[in-house]
């Protein structure tokens, strides 16, 4: 089967650094993406990683390492509006749809 | 706005009854598609469509009926729902099928009496 593990739960302070992670099992691996949804709202495209290493955007970065099957999203410089689920979600081939973790909730304190 | 719209935003229905939720992106996507997501549980895929084709139906009871009438609009047609059906149902949509980038409605919230 294919799964996809995640905190479900993550609490860090404004300000701060934070690391969601994501573990993966999966008959293919093509890409590796990250998605963000606030409560009420439509999951909106973070970040993605093609190949391993770092890929950054502002205050959020995302890991790939292959051989492990993992990843990581980490966001610097927390803001109270950061406080949303985070998704990973592989996608196992080029032409084949994504497959989405259960998501982590992340709650910020000021 | 992501340029994916998805009306009702919100919608109450009895078990008898029949409803539509619509879809429509005006991002010029190839491929269209339909979550459910529940409490406490990932994004269940429900269907897929590729240049207006079904191309994957995630073994989703016949009560959900989608349509397709072109690459713009998908629908999902409702009907003798059950309650453990109230869920957000979402609507996406990409490029082509794969690893694309998925932009998403801002869903209906459905409740099931």
């Amino acid at each position: 089967g294919q799964s996809l593990e995640q905190p479900s739960e993550v609490t860090a302070v404004e300000g701060a650094i934070v690391q969601i992670n994501c573990t993966y099992q999966t008959s293919g691996f093509y890409g590796l993406s990250w998605y963000q949804q606030h409560d009420g709202g439509a999951p909106t495209f973070l970040s993605y990683n093609g190949l391993d290493g770092l890929e950054e955007t502002g205050r959020f970065s995302s890991f790939l390492s292959r051989s492990d099957s993992y990843g990581y999203l980490l966001l610097q410089e927390l803001q109270m509006k950061d406080s949303a689920s985070y998704f990973c979600a592989v996608s196992r081939d080029r032409d084949d749809k994504i497959i989405f973790g259960k998501g982590t909730r992340l709650h910020i304190l000021p | 706005e992501t340029g994916v719209t998805q009306t009702p935003r919100h919608l109450v229905m009895g078990m008898t009854n029949k409803k539509s939720l619509k879809c429509e992106q005006h991002l010029g996507h190839n491929a269209m598609y339909w979550y459910k997501q529940s409490a406490k549980k990932p994004l269940e895929l429900m269907f897929v469509y590729n240049f207006k084709e079904q191309t994957e139906n995630n073994s989703v009871p016949s009560r959900f009926s989608p349509e397709c009438p072109n690459s713009s609009h998908l629908f999902l047609h409702l009907h003798t729902l059950q309650p453990e059906d109230s869920a957000l149902y979402l609507c996406a949509s990409s490029q082509d099928v794969g690893g694309d980038i998925q932009y998403f409605g801002a869903g209906t919230r459905l409740s099931v009496l």
